[in-house]
């Protein structure tokens, strides 16, 4: 079975500075994708990045990007310049073939001013 | 993105009634929606698959009777907790999705109080 681990269940940055966000996962598969979703305060699910596991350049989007290592089964979620809109809890998701999304269990991200 | 509706946001009933949740994909067609259940700070759960057609699919221990599931269009899923009680009072969330390589659509999810 798929497993994602989110190490890291709280986690606090300065406004402009840039925070890295952990994420490991265990799974035998080779083709799958992962994802980072934010969930603000409002608890909408908004999805932030996604990641295609048979592509070595690692996605980026805007202010966020990931470090997407294949073999060490790692993917970590960075943000730079972080504004107080970025305050929410993260998750690292993984999916493979036609299975419902596994969550890490969350990172709470406070930004402060 | 592709934009899932979920009404209600919030619903109070009786304890011993029935509450529905839909959950519709306004511009794309969800071959797969999933419900999941949220505790608060805590991650989602997941509770049920569902595919256009067919019967939902329950994690374990998840009451089917409990909480049913119907999927009868290729844009809208409904979630029925029967019998409510207290006990169910709880942040439900739908997902959908148009394919697995897709990445899942969440609607705003139901906040759900049985008093």
């Amino acid at each position: 079975a798929q497993t994602v681990t989110q190490s890291q269940p709280e986690m606090s940055v300065q406004e402009a500075e840039t925070v890295t966000l952990s994420c490991t996962y265990d799974t035998s598969e080779n083709n799958y994708y992962l994802f980072w979703y934010k969930q603000p305060p409002s608890r909408q699910m908004i999805l932030v990045i996604r990641q295609e596991a048979y592509k070595q350049q690692n996605a980026t989007e805007n202010r966020f990007s990931v470090n997407f290592q294949k073999a060490a089964k790692s993917f970590s979620l960075k943000i730079s310049d972080s504004q107080l809109g970025d305050t929410a809890m993260y998750f690292c998701a993984f999916i493979w073939v036609n299975t419902p999304l596994v969550f890490g269990k969350g990172t709470r991200l406070s930004v402060i001013a | 993105g592709a934009v899932v509706s979920q009404h209600p946001s919030r619903v109070i009933c009786k304890s011993g009634t029935s509450v529905k949740i839909e959950c519709r994909s306004l511009d794309f067609q969800a071959t797969t929606m999933f419900w999941y259940r949220q505790f608060p700070k805590q991650s989602l759960m997941l509770m049920a698959t569902s595919n256009e057609g067919s019967k939902a699919t329950y994690e374990q221990g998840v009451e089917k009777d409990k909480f049913l599931i119907n999927h009868a269009s290729l844009t809208l899923s409904t979630l029925t907790v029967t019998s409510a009680h207290p006990e169910d009072s709880s942040f439900y969330i739908c997902s959908a999705r148009g394919g697995w390589d897709t990445e899942a659509f969440f609607g705003q999810g139901t906040r759900l109080t049985v008093v």
